[in-house]
């Protein structure tokens, strides 16, 4: 079964800075799909940033890139110039690739908690 | 605009009823599913359905039932037979394919 494992409970930086979020997760798998979701207090599961294990380059969303390491199974969540609305829970999350009959779901790292100190 | 809506916001129920939780979606996606969350746990899938009539259990469904009649509606009963009921409990949607999976809002449920 794949595991997602996220090793920072909880994460502070300072406003305008730079944050690095750790996730790393255990396939046997080729094809799969990695996601990075924020919920802020909201509780609203909102769509960061998403990167195929196909791709060799690394997804980029504005603020936000990705680190993916494929060989070493790590996708770790960099945020530049942070802001204090990125107070959030992060959650890292797989998914197998497309074929796979059990439909598009996700496998969630337990968390964490980003503080941005003004 | 299109999205999910899960209804109530907040539950509260005695131990020993079953709750129904409704989630709706007008985004015409075909899969739907139901995960849990509780603290320092991450989200945890209970069932899900790819198509109308038809639906697999997920890694916790124990205590937890769910039908799929309407492509638009999956609701989840959660059961007297589930031991520690008391979480927040969201429902997302997506295109069969490679699409994302989108959230509703939540229920927190809370049994006492």
């Amino acid at each position: 079964a794949q595991t997602v494992t996220q090793s920072q409970p909880e994460m502070s930086v300072q406003e305008a800075e730079t944050v690095t979020l750790s996730c790393t997760y255990d396939t046997s798998e080729s094809d799969y799909y990695l996601f990075w979701y924020k919920q802020p207090p909201s509780r609203q599961m909102i769509l960061v940033i998403r990167q195929e294990a196909y791709k060799q380059q690394n997804a980029t969303e504005n603020r936000f890139s990705v680190n993916f390491q494929k060989a070493a199974k790590s996708f770790s969540l960099k945020i530049s110039d942070s802001q204090l609305g990125d107070a959030a829970m992060y959650f890292c999350a797989y998914r197998r690739g497309i074929g796979e009959t059990s439909g598009s779901r996700l496998t969630f790292g337990e968390g964490t908690q980003l503080t941005v100190n003004p | 605009d299109g999205g999910i809506t899960q209804s109530p916001k907040y539950l509260f129920r005695k131990e020993g009823q079953n709750v129904t939780l409704s989630c709706e979606q007008n985004l015409n996606h075909d899969a739907m599913y139901w995960y849990r969350q509780d603290p320092g746990q991450g989200l945890r899938l209970i069932y899900y359905s790819q198509i109308v009539n038809d639906f697999q259990k997920g890694d916790i469904a124990e205590g937890y039932s769910v039908s799929r009649e309407k492509k638009e509606s999956f609701p989840l009963t959660v059961t007297s037979a589930q031991k520690n009921p008391t979480a927040f409990y969201l429902c997302a949607s997506t295109l069969t394919g490679v699409s994302p999976l989108h959230f509703g809002n939540g229920t927190r449920l809370t049994v006492t």
